[in-house]
């Protein structure tokens, strides 16, 4: 089976811009979760989708959005974007009690 | 508020030598897995282990959760500079699957 894919893998944005990540899970996983990697804060949840509903959140800003397509795809939205946004983003997708991570989106913010 | 403490958060080691990393917390989590990361990637499952006082293998690592799931450790022995990486471990609540908390990451270097 594919793994988990995400993009664009780099993506450089300005202040006050917003912006879109993609993400595919692994065939059959119907669960696709979103986190923020930075050097300071380690890795946090930001959401995950099941079936295109949102089942859990993170402690985040409403600028921080997603979505989740019938096909499982997933989309995440950052309006506004800060300088503190520039992150590592992660997408997951589980079966069960794992979950299998993407190579992720390097978003810098200038 | 850190519900995963993980220790150390640096390891710098020779080849050969064996380690243990700590993943502690007060809470008591239904599943915990260990994953590692290289720079710039994402990061890949090792294991996941579910039963309290569950120990698993895979070639020079051993993983074990506690008996009352509250915390796990990661045991690597006779290093290899191949094992060079972050190793981060990760917790999931209730029937949370899809959320997990992380721990800070121990990053691992092993010279050779």
């Amino acid at each position: 089976k594919a793994g988990v894919t995400q993009t664009p893998r780099y993506l450089i944005k300005t202040r006050g811009q917003q912006v879109t990540l993609s993400c595919s899970p692994i065939s059959g996983h119907r669960s696709v979760s979103w986190y923020q990697q930075t050097p300071g804060q380690g890795l946090q949840f930001l959401f995950e989708y099941f079936s295109e509903t949102q089942r859990n959140k993170g402690n985040f800003p409403g600028r921080f959005s997603g979505r989740q397509f019938s096909n499982s795809r997933s989309e995440m939205n950052v309006s506004t974007l800060e300088l503190g946004d520039s992150a590592l983003y992660l997408c997951a997708s589980s079966h069960g009690h794992t979950q299998y991570f993407g190579p992720g989106t390097r978003l810098t913010v200038l | 508020t850190q519900l995963l403490e993980q220790s150390p958060q640096f390891l710098s080691i020779q080849e050969g030598e064996n380690l243990t990393v700590y993943c502690n917390s007060s809470s008591v989590f239904s599943s915990l897995q260990w994953y590692r990361q290289e720079p710039g990637e994402g990061p890949v499952l090792l294991v996941t282990v579910v039963t309290g006082g569950e120990v698993k293998k895979l070639k020079r690592l051993t993983f074990q959760f506690g008996d009352a799931r509250k915390d796990s450790s990661l045991h690597i022995t006779a290093a290899q500079p191949g094992d060079t990486g972050l190793y981060l471990c990760a917790g999931a609540k209730g029937n949370q699957g899809g959320k997990l908390i992380f721990g800070q990451g121990t990053e691992l270097s092993v010279k050779p």
